[in-house]
């Protein structure tokens, strides 16, 4: 779909709780990203990654984790230190860590703090 | 780092009439400024972009206006169409040492009435 997979589409946490959320390309870009969306807040970068095994902060990192053991694969962990979860998630990719190209989104993923 | 501002938030039009949508930037150094369209539910998606080298860039209905000195760029319109109805968000590149990673706006909600 698109060339940037995330799932699952819905997940549901409880309080403190760990959750995963998956995110694979096969477009062989090089960057990877992750926002966060909520309603008037526009996407806020959590982190991203120029090269494998390399990773940054971004604007709202606490209370998250990431790995970038391959490529195509970039997960992100929501941790019980994150407050306010409840968010929707995007993924993108980019072909390069060099400025000027567009992001290629994934569909997202909504999580929910039940 | 980069700062972003959209305007309007929410912006209604007619259909047939034209609406334009503003934002500034605040790095001098950025030179990529890609537009995104959401629709409800759905992933973002580019639908045009502008370097810094260029001032205007058209595509069918739509046209982005860039003003550097000024630091400021614009998403034109035309003609609209209910199903140009989504939000959009205005972005710009930045870069922190060779991260390259894009700041978004918080995003305006047209509305086209049919």
């Amino acid at each position: 779909d698109g060339g940037i997979t995330q799932s699952p589409k819905y997940l549901f946490r409880k309080e403190g709780q760990n959750v995963t959320l998956s995110c694979e390309q096969n477009l062989n870009h090089d960057a990877m990203y992750w926002y966060r969306q909520d309603p008037g807040q526009g996407l806020r970068l959590i982190y991203y990654s120029q090269i494998v095994n390399d990773f940054q902060k971004g604007d709202i990192a606490e209370g998250y984790s990431v790995s970038r053991e391959k490529k195509e694969s970039f997960p992100l962990t929501v941790t019980s230190a994150q407050k306010n979860p409840t968010a929707f998630y995007l993924c993108a990719s980019s072909p390069s860590p060099g400025q000027g190209y567009g992001y290629t989104f994934g569909s997202g993923t909504r999580l929910t703090v039940v | 780092g980069e700062n972003v501002e959209q305007h309007p938030s929410t912006l209604s039009v007619q259909e047939g009439d034209s609406a334009v949508i503003k934002c500034t930037y605040s790095d001098s150094a950025s030179n990529y400024f890609p537009w995104y369209k959401q629709e409800l539910g759905k992933r973002p998606q580019l639908i045009i972009d502008i370097r810094s080298n260029v001032g205007e860039k058209k595509d069918q209905r739509i046209a982005v206006t860039l003003n550097k000195t000024a630091k400021h760029f614009s998403l034109h319109i035309t003609e609209t169409q209910p199903e140009d109805s989504a939000v959009y968000f205005c972005a710009a590149s930045s870069s922190g040492g060779s991260n390259y990673k894009l700041t978004f706006g918080k995003g305006t909600l047209l509305t086209v009435n049919p």
